[in-house]
């Protein structure tokens, strides 16, 4: 898993509601990323970060933001978040944009 | 039309067979493939990248690459119970916005004892 945890784990919360999702890595991996997972529709990526203060849009970037500060943490907010935001949201890391990408173990959150 | 397409499944193999997993791609100058599999509940790991054409064996797996037919696919020989998964396909694209990894939608595979 590269070193890589997500907090929290596990989130309820209710419609309108900001959240921020959180990725540490120890690897010192320049690039992370931030998927959301559906049934029937794989691993969709949200947004991805290509160093300190680096980021770009995915597929799926619509209601989301990042940001990164530090090497080691990438944060994903929802600005207000939606019931169609459930959904169980992985980060990853990799050492360059061809390169492997290494998963953490995943935050399923649920919008009521 | 999805870039990265894969039988859903579920794929059901008695225990010692071999299971066939496929997927093909959209992106004809795609460069970089990947397998990965992924446990109930759990996050995405790497099993297999493969590069080139021809196969690339790991083990009891198996990667073949078919870049003209613009496919990969992925043999598990001697398949055990404890393999019972999705496996995801992932491909790099040739050009884009960011040369983003696609997945496909993955295959449920169960092994029977």
């Amino acid at each position: 898993d590269a070193g890589i945890t997500q907090s929290p784990r596990h989130k309820v919360t209710e419609t309108g509601t900001p959240v921020t999702l959180r990725c540490h890595q120890t690897e010192n991996h320049r690039y992370m990323y931030w998927y959301r997972q559906d049934p029937g529709h794989g691993l969709r990526l949200i947004h991805y970060s290509y160093g300190v203060k680096d980021t770009d849009k995915g597929e799926v970037s619509d209601g989301y933001s990042v940001s990164r500060s530090k090497t080691e943490d990438f944060l994903l907010t929802l600005e207000s978040a939606t019931s169609s935001q459930t959904s169980v949201y992985f980060c990853a890391t990799g050492t360059g944009p061809t390169d492997t990408q290494y998963f953490g173990p995943g935050t399923r959150l649920t919008v009521l | 039309q999805k870039e990265v397409e894969q039988n859903s499944g579920p794929l059901s193999v008695p225990e010692g067979a071999i299971a066939s997993l496929n997927c093909t791609y959209s992106d004809r100058g795609s460069q970089s493939f990947f397998w990965y599999r992924q446990y109930s509940g759990k996050s995405p790991e790497l099993i297999m990248s493969i590069y080139s054409n021809g196969d690339k064996e790991d083990g009891r797996f198996t990667a073949q690459l078919n870049k003209a037919s613009q496919y990969v696919s992925l043999l598990i020989r001697d398949s055990q119970p404890s393999d019972s998964a999705t496996y995801l396909c992932a491909v790099l694209p040739s050009s884009g916005s960011a040369r983003q990894l696609t997945f496909g939608s993955g295959t449920q595979l169960t092994v029977l004892p």
